[in-house]
């Protein structure tokens, strides 16, 4: 059975400490993990997909890396706005051939003034 | 990036009344949506898969005659949840995935509906 599993489940960070979230996966057949930021009382929003190993995405503070069992979700000098639950997701084939998307608990962040 | 709108936000009901939430893609033909149910400091869990004009598949342990879906059109998708119950009470997402999606894997979430069930 496809896992994922994401630590920490919360984090505490200074604004403008860097700091990375691990998103760790078990899963037959990666198709693409992604990675996605949710406030409370809201929808995910996407924020990267990476399909194979070594690739890295970046998008203003944050930065995406994988290997072939975890990726890292890294955040340079975080802001208050930053604060959000952060979810990882994998994308792989199961039986019967359809894609079948297995989401992480999330790491909750909270970026502190 | 993809727009997926989601209504009611939020619905508060009686017990053993039936609420109906809608899914829709604005800007783009989805011709997968998905329903999830996320509990409180939990992962979302994918309640079903619908594909336009045919059967939902739902995931193991989600009564289907209890959360009918129906994905008529290419951009509209509904849940309903039928007699409602308080273990009902629960957040509910869609997400949209169009042609290219089908590729990506890319999903466009909706901003999701609080049920209360009294």
């Amino acid at each position: 059975e496809d896992q994922v599993t994401q630590s920490p489940e919360a984090l505490r960070l200074q604004e403008g400490e860097s700091s990375s979230l691990n998103c760790s996966y078990t899963v037959s057949g990666l198709r693409g993990l992604f990675w996605y930021r949710q406030d409370p009382g809201k929808g995910p929003e996407f924020l990267f997909t990476l399909y194979s190993a070594g690739e890295e995405k970046e998008k203003e503070r944050l930065k995406a890396t994988l290997t072939k069992k975890e990726s890292f979700l890294h955040i340079t000098a975080p802001k208050p706005e930053d604060s959000a639950t952060y979810l990882c997701a994998v994308q792989a084939i199961v039986t019967g051939g359809y894609q079948k998307v297995t989401f992480g608990t999330g790491t909750k962040l909270q970026v502190i003034p | 990036g993809a727009v997926v709108s989601q209504h009611p936000s939020r619905v508060i009901c009686k017990s053993g009344t039936s609420v109906k939430i809608e899914c829709r893609s604005l800007d783009f033909q989805a011709t997968t949506m998905f329903w999830y149910r996320q509990f409180p400091k939990q992962s979302l869990m994918l309640m079903a898969t619908s594909n336009e004009g045919s059967k939902a598949t739902y995931e193991q342990g989600v009564e289907k005659d209890k959360f009918l879906i129906n994905h008529a059109s290419l951009t509209l998708s509904t849940l309903t949840v039928t007699s409602a119950h308080p273990e009902d009470s629960s957040f509910y997402i869609c997400s949209a995935r169009g042609e290219a999606g089908a590729r990506t894997g890319e999903l466009f979430f909706g901003e999701g509906s609080r049920l209360t069930v009294l």
